[in-house]
């Protein structure tokens, strides 16, 4: 069974902070980690991926996630937030192989970004 | 343009009542999807479909019906309503194989049933 835990339901920084959101997974198989963003009101809109290779992946809007296998999380950072960057964050896995693509999201994390 | 059409945005219905959500794609993907968000509940897969044939239901209950008679279109039929079912519905489509971790989201239907 795949698993995803975003530890923080909310985070408040100012505008120019770095902010890092935290995600862990637990899955025993070859899978696909991704963040996606969801504004008020919105749907989901992917923000980055990773597969296999280097475990710094970028993603859109000065976002990076780091992925650990040692300690199965896959963290997303990004250097100087924006108020526009205020939303709803969602780690997510899907398995590599078998076919029915489904996303398990964590339960996600309110960024809030005080002008 | 929408890339992902949802229609209605709002929906209201009654306890027992049955309604169609709409959802058609311009992307020219293959795979389509439902998942549904409520206030108890994260971010819940409910379908996948690709090339228009159910790849995986996650749905406990056969009240929910997805239906595809286009391959760019997958609405979602559900009979005998339940105040439990009042949640937003989101539509999603990806390529079929390979790029399924990367879905685009439809702007979503909110489903309140009274």
């Amino acid at each position: 069974t795949q698993t995803v835990s975003q530890s923080d339901a909310h985070v408040t920084v100012f505008e120019g902070d770095s902010v890092e959101l935290r995600c862990n997974y637990s899955y025993g198989g070859s899978i696909y980690l991704s963040w996606y963003i969801q504004h008020h009101g919105r749907g989901l809109q992917f923000l980055l991926k990773y597969y296999s290779g280097n475990p710094v992946v970028q993603g859109v809007n000065g976002f990076e996630a780091e992925f650990s296998k040692s300690d199965s999380s896959f963290h997303l950072r990004k250097a100087s937030v924006h108020w526009s960057d205020s939303a709803v964050y969602f780690c997510a896995v899907t398995m590599a192989t078998g076919g029915n693509n489904k996303l398990t999201f964590g339960q996600g994390t309110v960024l809030s970004v005080i002008p | 343009d929408p890339k992902i059409i949802q229609k209605p945005k709002y929906l209201v219905a009654v306890t027992g009542s049955e309604k169609i959500l709409i959802c058609e794609q311009y992307l020219g993907h293959n795979a389509m999807y439902w998942y549904r968000q409520s206030a108890k509940k994260p971010l819940e897969f409910m379908f996948s479909y690709s090339y228009q044939k159910l790849m995986d239901n996650q749905t406990a209950s056969s009240r929910f019906q997805p239906q595809s008679s286009k391959k760019n279109h997958l609405d979602l039929q559900i009979t005998a309503l339940k105040p439990d079912d009042s949640a937003t519905y989101f539509c999603a489509s990806s390529h079929p194989t390979g790029g399924g971790y990367e879905q685009y989201f439809g702007p979503g239907t909110r489903l309140t049933v009274l």
